[in-house]
């Protein structure tokens, strides 16, 4: 069984559009992320939720909303996609806030 | 402020060991953690140290120096599935803060 799953694994879009990705763990932890990874494969954290709270809001633009259901699950939804929002997106979930955390296999975003 | 310093890129040959230094610097530090990402593939949890000192796991051993903010990640016995970046992260407070991963190369 997957612990932290994501889809789609890619995902491929024209400027301006609006695209989701779901995130689900079942691992029981109460924290989950949102992680950026860029070209140079810099690992940036974007939000974290904690029990469906917002804990962690790291200055990223208001295009970006994350929206969490259940503790099980944190969705990522990006409206008017720009081209600098090409990269890899990873969630990861932790039992704690900040302690070892489990990623999920990734999103490849291309923005064209 | 934050911040996280490893070496882009390092190789080596199987067999070998291999350190990779990271350095840190954040204002809530409570724990340093690295990472072990296969292209394409999603980081995975290799080490956590919170105190000073030398934590060994297999053929992977991670050492902690809180009063100078440096940490290493030492493989021994390095195999070729050993090529990938390793990402060292702090802790900062409630987050982790990464660096930009050693990119590692073992050649046969």
């Amino acid at each position: 069984d997957t612990a932290v799953s994501q889809t789609p694994k890619y995902l491929v879009t024209q400027m301006g559009n609006d695209k989701s990705i779901k995130c689900e763990q079942n691992l029981g932890h109460d924290t989950m992320y949102w992680y950026k990874q860029d070209s140079k494969k810099f690992l940036k954290i974007m939000f974290s939720y904690n029990n469906k709270e917002l804990i962690i809001n790291e200055t990223v633009p208001n295009r970006f909303s994350p929206k969490s259901p259940d503790k099980a699950h944190l969705n990522l939804h990006i409206n008017s996609l720009e081209l600098g929002d090409s990269a890899v997106y990873f969630c990861a979930s932790s039992e704690a806030s900040g302690i070892t955390q489990y990623f999920g296999p990734g999103t490849r975003l291309t923005v064209l | 402020g934050q911040n996280i310093d490893q070496p882009t890129e390092m190789t080596a040959t199987e067999g070998a060991i291999v350190q990779i230094n990271c350095t840190y610097q954040t204002s809530g530090f409570n724990g340093l953690f690295w990472y072990q990402q296969h292209a394409g593939e999603a980081p995975t949890f290799l080490s956590y140290n919170v105190l000073d000192g030398l934590e060994e796991k297999g053929r992977f051993s991670s050492f902690l120096s809180r009063s100078k903010g440096y940490s290493y990640l030492l493989l021994k016995e390095l195999q070729m599935k050993d090529s990938a970046s390793y990402l060292c992260a702090a802790r900062d407070t409630d987050k982790l803060i990464f660096g930009t991963g050693t990119r590692l190369q073992v050649f046969p």
